[in-house]
């Protein structure tokens, strides 16, 4: 069964960076893509942006535009998604997510999720 | 940047049809999907392509489009649907994603 498995929960400093791993089983990774979404305390969810299994090409969020990378690790099936020059309002749960392309692509599978709490 | 927007809240009483809306201008052309999240969760997928139900969720989960708006409609809605509900969908050019702004559904 496909599951997707994160790195542990963090504290970070303002200023700091940040990298969350997401790791992959029960399917061949480079057939699809992982997406990040992540959601603040008692707000929505966000759409940070998608990288390919495949080749490693990516689509940010224009908010995160200049401030985080996505990458992929093929030969551990792992993806990661690094935050840099992080504030108090990037303190979220930052979930990975497989894509499954039918009509759209969308998500159906999700990590367990990454409490980030960025603090002085 | 491309927006869903959602009403922040619904309420409805146990049984009764509960409709939740997502308007979008590229809706005509890209599907919408729609996620269930309970307090604590990882959202779940409820429909998919409009109006698509995925296995394991109930028959009263339905959705529809029409124009700009995507709608997700529970009829016979049950105390267990409480949940926030976010719309989801991609914007014209195919390259960006992007939720709705949330929908709180209170039965009670």
């Amino acid at each position: 069964q496909v599951q997707l498995v994160q790195s542990g929960d963090e504290v970070k400093k303002p200023g700091a960076s940040l990298k969350v791993s997401c790791k992959a089983s029960g399917y061949n990774f480079i057939n699809y893509g992982i997406t990040w979404v992540r959601q603040a305390p008692g707000q929505g969810l966000e759409w940070m942006g998608w990288v390919s299994g495949y080749n490693g090409s990516r689509n940010y969020a224009q908010n995160f535009q200049g401030r985080v990378t996505m990458t992929t690790d093929t030969s551990t099936s792992t993806a990661y998604m690094e935050l840099r020059s992080l504030k108090s309002d990037d303190t979220a749960i930052y979930y990975c997510a497989r894509d499954v392309c039918g009509g759209d692509c969308y998500l159906v599978y999700w990590g367990q999720g990454t409490l980030v709490t960025v603090s002085s | 940047s491309y927006e869903l927007t959602q009403p922040p809240s619904v309420s409805v009483s146990p049984g009764q049809t509960a409709r939740i809306t997502c308007s979008g201008d590229a809706l005509p052309k890209k599907y919408a999907y729609w996620y269930q999240q309970k307090s604590g969760q990882a959202p779940v997928l409820v429909i998919y392509d409009d109006s698509k139900r995925p296995s394991g969720i109930p028959e009263r989960f339905s959705g529809s489009t029409s124009g700009t708006m995507a709608t997700l409609t529970i009829r016979g809605a049950q105390v267990e649907d409480e949940a926030d509900y976010y719309c989801y969908s991609t914007d014209s050019s195919n390259t960006h994603r992007v939720f709705g702004g949330g929908t709180k559904l209170t039965v009670l």
